[in-house]
């Protein structure tokens, strides 16, 4: 177990269809980082919270949307799906108050659009 | 230009064997670290090494070491005595910025390595 919890593992959803992912960070850190794993695209960043705040934006589609709670979880929407949002979400985090800087991957969500 | 560059895209390894997995970087921010994860076929993002930019010495980590040649802005992986659990996906990445600076990490296309028996 790395720290990082993502929820749910898989997800088989239709087309058109919205969908959220939940990250629940390694205690103490406050940064979540999102990434998108596709076979064409290999691994893209999406988008970084730092304690609440939104702080870098990487290649978010405009009908994805995050946000981080103050508990430090962060979720990950996705609205009106298409096939090739098909892909392997990452959630990571760093940045720990006592100092930790590494970053440590949950074991991601799989999600299928049909 | 991509900022994380790996090239070979399949390598093939004897059990016991050593292996080189390459990675080239490019940056113009004089402090960054370098990364490599493991992605076995179950998917999860395993953490081996790492390498900061002001590192004088080489990065160690049991059977995996990073050759860092910052002139020619490379980080190559060597996993040592290769085993057969060592049959994954391997990614390299890097981060811009100072140690503890939030930033996001850039990773390159990745490398499957096949360990042989």
């Amino acid at each position: 177990d790395s720290g990082v919890t993502q929820t749910p593992k898989h997800l088989i959803t239709a087309t058109g269809q919205r969908v959220t992912l939940r990250c629940s960070p390694r205690s103490g850190d406050l940064s979540v980082y999102w990434y998108q794993q596709s076979l064409d695209q290999g691994l893209q960043f999406l988008i970084q919270y730092y304690n609440g705040e939104e702080r870098a934006k990487g290649n978010i589609l405009e009908r994805f949307s995050a946000q981080q709670f103050p508990d430090l979880h962060s979720e990950l929407n996705l609205s009106s799906l298409e096939l090739g949002d098909s892909a392997l979400y990452f959630c990571a985090s760093s940045v720990s108050r006592g100092g930790n800087y590494g970053y440590t991957f949950g074991s991601g969500t799989r999600l299928t659009v049909v | 230009a991509q900022k994380i560059t790996q090239t070979q895209p399949g390598m093939f390894v004897q059990e016991k064997e050593a292996v080189t997995l390459d990675c080239t970087y490019d940056t113009s921010d004089p402090s960054y670290g370098l990364f490599w994860y493991k992605q076995p076929s179950s998917g999860e993002m395993i953490f081996l090494i790492y390498q900061g930019s002001y590192d004088q010495q080489n990065a160690t980590e049991g059977r995996y070491s990073l050759n860092f040649q910052k002139a020619r802005k490379s980080a190559n992986l060597v996993i040592s005595a290769s085993q057969l659990g060592d049959s994954a996906m391997y990614f390299c990445a890097m981060r811009e910025g100072q140690t503890g600076a939030n930033s996001k990490l850039t990773f390159g296309k990745g490398i499957t390595l096949s360990v042989r028996p």
